[in-house]
Parts: structure tokens; sequence; C-alpha cells
């Protein structure tokens, strides 16, 4: 299958500082990428959907200003999450679409783990 | 609504077969999922089945769709210890990409 990258794998950083993640699919150019948000011992949640040069379209209840998404290339998209606070830390993942048109497969990045102190 | 349901926990003895179950709510599925997740990693596709088809094994997966129950399972023979991690089921509609995922069962291996 296809390979998808995040960067970082596990970032600390301070309440009100920003961090970005990145999502990289390494084999294959992503129509579509997706941002989820996965709490210690629950599911996927999806934060949001974003298609290769147009804006994200995100969940109900995601905060569009505190979670900016750009997807600025076929290979890249970014997850910045704005003032950052202890109730933001998680595992983010992210995963790319539009190579297998088959199977509507989305292929998984490997995670980032944030935590805000 | 949109919940697709899994059952928490699901303890076997190595060598056994495991079925894993998930219920889903939206009839217009297209395609349906099985993702393994092991502790602090990504998720790993297993499996899928398309909505037109009642059974599909490869290897030690079978994966079963029952359409007019909305309800599917995944069974693992032979089960192994690195078998142990968390199962999502997930359900893709329409010409979307978009994943509804269930609550994930965490399958735990005994020795």
């Amino acid at each position: 299958g296809a390979v998808v990258s995040q960067h970082p794998s596990r970032v600390i950083c301070k309440s009100g500082t920003s961090v970005k993640i990145e999502c990289r699919s390494l084999d294959f150019q992503a129509t579509t990428m997706f941002w989820y948000r996965q709490f210690p011992k629950q599911s996927l949640m999806l934060m949001a959907t974003s298609n290769e040069g147009s804006k994200a379209t995100y969940e109900q209840g995601v905060e569009k200003d505190k979670f900016l998404i750009n997807h600025a290339s076929l290979t890249l998209s970014t997850l910045t999450v704005t003032s950052a606070h202890p109730e933001d830390s998680s595992f983010y993942i992210c995963s790319s679409s539009g190579t297998n048109q088959g199977s509507n497969e989305q292929f998984f990045g490997p995670g980032t783990r944030l935590t805000v102190l | 609504g949109e919940d697709v349901e899994q059952s928490l926990f699901l303890s076997v003895r190595e060598g056994d077969s495991s079925v894993i179950n998930c219920t889903y709510t939206d009839s217009s599925s297209t395609y349906l999922y099985w993702y393994k997740q092991e502790p602090g990693a990504g998720l790993q596709l297993l499996t899928y089945i398309f909505s037109n088809m009642d059974m599909k094994q490869d290897q030690r997966l079978t994966v079963l769709l029952n359409k007019k129950d909305k309800h599917l399972s995944l069974r693992i023979a032979d089960t192994q210890t690195g078998d142990s991690a968390i199962y999502f089921c997930a359900e893709s509609r329409g010409g979307t990409y978009k994943y509804i995922f269930g609550t994930g069962t965490r399958l735990k291996v005994l020795a």
C-alpha cells in the first residue's frame, strides 16, 4: 500500500504555544487528506477533510481557528494546533486517499502524540 | 445516527479463533474495512469488503457481511499473541472517501 509519514512522531509543548504537524504521502499524489484525533482507549474522531488547493472541511464541533489545516500540495498537508492547551493533548493521525479508486481506501500515517504541559 | 458499534473487549487463547463484530447504521455504505492498531501506532489495513459481497477470505482472516442486519464480522483463525491489538471496523459511503470508524475492540490473546 501507499506510504504516509507524519512529523514529528511525538511533541511536548508549553501551554499557549502553537504546534505544527506534517503529513506527507511519500509515493503517491493524495487528492484528499484527513485529520483524526484519538483520545486514549477511544476511537478515531474525524476532525477535517482537506483537498489540495482548497479550504478544509471541518467536522461539527471542531474549531477552525484552533486547528489550522493547509493542503498546499498533493503530497503535504499540515495541521497547526494554535495556542495549545492541556485539553488538546491527544494522538493525531492523518490519512491520505486518491490513489485507489476501487476501494475508497485511506492510507494512514503513524500518528503524532501531542502533550501540552 | 452515524454510530458504528463494536464490543469493547475480547479475550481468546492462542490457537483459538477470534470473532470481532461490528454493527453499522447506514445502508448506503459502499465499502467496509477492518483495521488493526497496535499501542502507540497508526492503523494498518487488514482487509475490506465491498457492500455487494457476503464474504471475503484472506489467509487467516474471514470477513462476513450481513447487509440486511447491517452486521460485519472479522474472524481470525489460529489467533496468535501478535494479533493482540485494537481492531476497528470502518465504513465509507457513496463516492466519498470519508470513513466512519467503529468504537474499537481490544483483542487480548492469552498464551
